[in-house]
């Protein structure tokens, strides 16, 4: 079946520009998660979705970062006022929703390399 | 300091070589533990999970020490195919964040 989606795959940007980043979960996925990964480090988590709603923003790095899910399915992450150190590659993850305190394996989309010049 | 620690590497061994990774981590309230692959502009994608017991997963192994804060992968016979950076990751998934924290990881180049 088909993995996560993410478009684009690459985006460059100039400073202060706003962009839009694609996630199309697995299929039946109830969770939804964002990361960012600059080179050289791990994915650092930004926001986590279950459902529509979203349980755990504690990674948003400020107020110029949100991300949507209006119908449980598809997701936009939304960066306002781009900076340079905003560059990196964005990383949508989706899994089933278990109960409190079980894990179900996050599946990853190929990222989209943001590039703000 | 970070949540997850790993050395970077690049470790640099011959086919069939046995190489070990370490990983460290400062959470003592995480629950769930992992080792990801990711290869050169790729996702990450789950080797496998890790439990106290250790698991193996044929040429792979893995070990969990809660006490120490500690984990393990132990690859042998190493091949060409297994370059790639290992990530060490963990979830604290008993308060309900279910994020994943990864280390930096650790690169694996495996020469013929």
């Amino acid at each position: 079946g088909a993995g996560v989606s993410q478009t684009p795959s690459n985006k460059v940007t100039e400073k202060g520009k706003y962009v839009e980043l694609r996630c199309d979960p697995i299929s039946g996925h109830t969770a939804l998660y964002w990361y960012r990964q600059s080179l050289g480090q791990g994915p650092e988590f930004l926001i986590y979705f279950q459902g529509t709603g979203a349980a755990d923003d504690s990674g948003l790095p400020n107020d110029r970062f949100f991300a949507v899910r209006p119908e449980g399915s598809v997701s936009t992450l939304k960066i306002q006022r781009t900076e340079r150190g905003d560059s990196a590659v964005y990383l949508c993850a989706s899994s089933l929703s278990g109960t409190r305190g079980s894990y179900n394996e996050q599946f990853f989309g190929p990222g989209t390399r943001l590039t703000v010049l | 300091r970070k949540e997850v620690e790993q050395d970077p590497g690049p470790f640099n061994v011959p086919e069939g070589a046995t190489v070990a990774f370490n990983c460290t981590y400062s959470n003592s309230a995480s629950q769930s533990f992992f080792w990801y692959r990711q290869d050169c502009r790729k996702e990450p994608k789950l080797l496998m999970s890790v439990y106290s017991s250790g698991n193996e997963d044929g040429r792979f192994t893995a070990q969990l020490n809660r006490a120490s804060q500690y984990i393990s992968l132990l690859i042998r016979d190493s091949k060409l195919s297994d370059s790639a950076t290992y990530l060490c990751v963990v979830n604290i998934g008993n308060t309900g964040r279910r994020a994943l924290t990864f280390g930096s990881g650790t690169r694996l180049q495996v020469q013929p």
